[in-house]
């Protein structure tokens, strides 16, 4: 099973700035990484996948980067509505279909 | 509109059996793998199952094999899984998920791209 780790687990960011989430792999999972939004009440949200591709409806400032097993999330210019939590997910050495433990992103 | 919509949860006691459906509509269900996801209270995510568009392959996390089953209808877009003996432990929100359109993917390894608000299930005595 491929252990996703992500890094930090809270962090604080002004409105305006840049945030950078953080999520490893056990072992390469190639370019095949998703990261998920989730809102208090809500279900996740895909917003990239193929580790850099947004999915359909999420605005530019959301980017994905990295392969392998080390991977990044950057959201610039940040909106109150980018306030959740980031979910990491490898999908290509399956079962399982594994999941970081989440980072919360929350208004400093 | 893509949508998912999942019922069936509900507070059953320890021992007991539970079955959860997802209902699709607005896309074509039957060229889509299907999975299910859960959340325990405060938690992360965490795979519970998932199948195949045909039905044919299915697959299961450990905490659940042997005492969920999950299955399909395609002639009524609908995805189920039937939760036996459950514990406290699998207490949790159930979210089903579409697997993405295999051309978007590569080497048909795709994310979860569609989800349902999810169905919560208490299981406590």
């Amino acid at each position: 099973e491929i252990v996703m780790t992500q890094s930090p687990a809270t962090l604080s960011v002004a409105p305006g700035e840049r945030a950078t989430l953080s999520c490893r792999a056990s072992q390469s999972v190639s370019s095949n990484l998703a990261w998920y939004q989730q809102k208090p009440g809500q279900p996740p949200r895909l917003l990239v996948y193929g580790a850099s591709t947004r999915a359909t409806g999420i605005p530019a400032r959301f980017s994905g980067s990295g392969s392998g097993t080390e991977f990044t999330l950057t959201i610039t210019s940040l909106q109150s509505e980018d306030f959740a939590v980031y979910y990491c997910q490898q999908y290509n050495n399956w079962p399982p279909w594994t999941f970081g433990q989440g980072t919360k992103l929350e208004i400093k | 509109q893509e949508q998912l919509v999942e019922s069936g949860g509900g507070v059953v006691q320890p021992g007991m059996s539970l079955r959860l459906s997802c209902a699709a509509s607005g896309f074509t269900f039957s060229t889509h793998g299907m999975h299910w996801v859960r959340q325990s209270p405060g938690k992360g995510l965490e795979w519970v199952a998932t199948i195949s568009y045909d039905g044919k392959h299915k697959y299961y996390g450990d905490a659940v094999e042997g005492r969920f089953t999950i299955s399909r209808d395609n002639s009524e877009n609908r995805v189920s899984v039937q939760m036996n003996s459950l514990t406290t432990k699998d207490t949790a929100v159930y979210y089903c998920a579409r697997k993405m359109e295999a051309y978007h993917c590569i080497g048909g390894s795709c994310p979860f791209d569609l989800w349902g608000q999810g169905a919560l299930v208490t299981v406590s005595s």
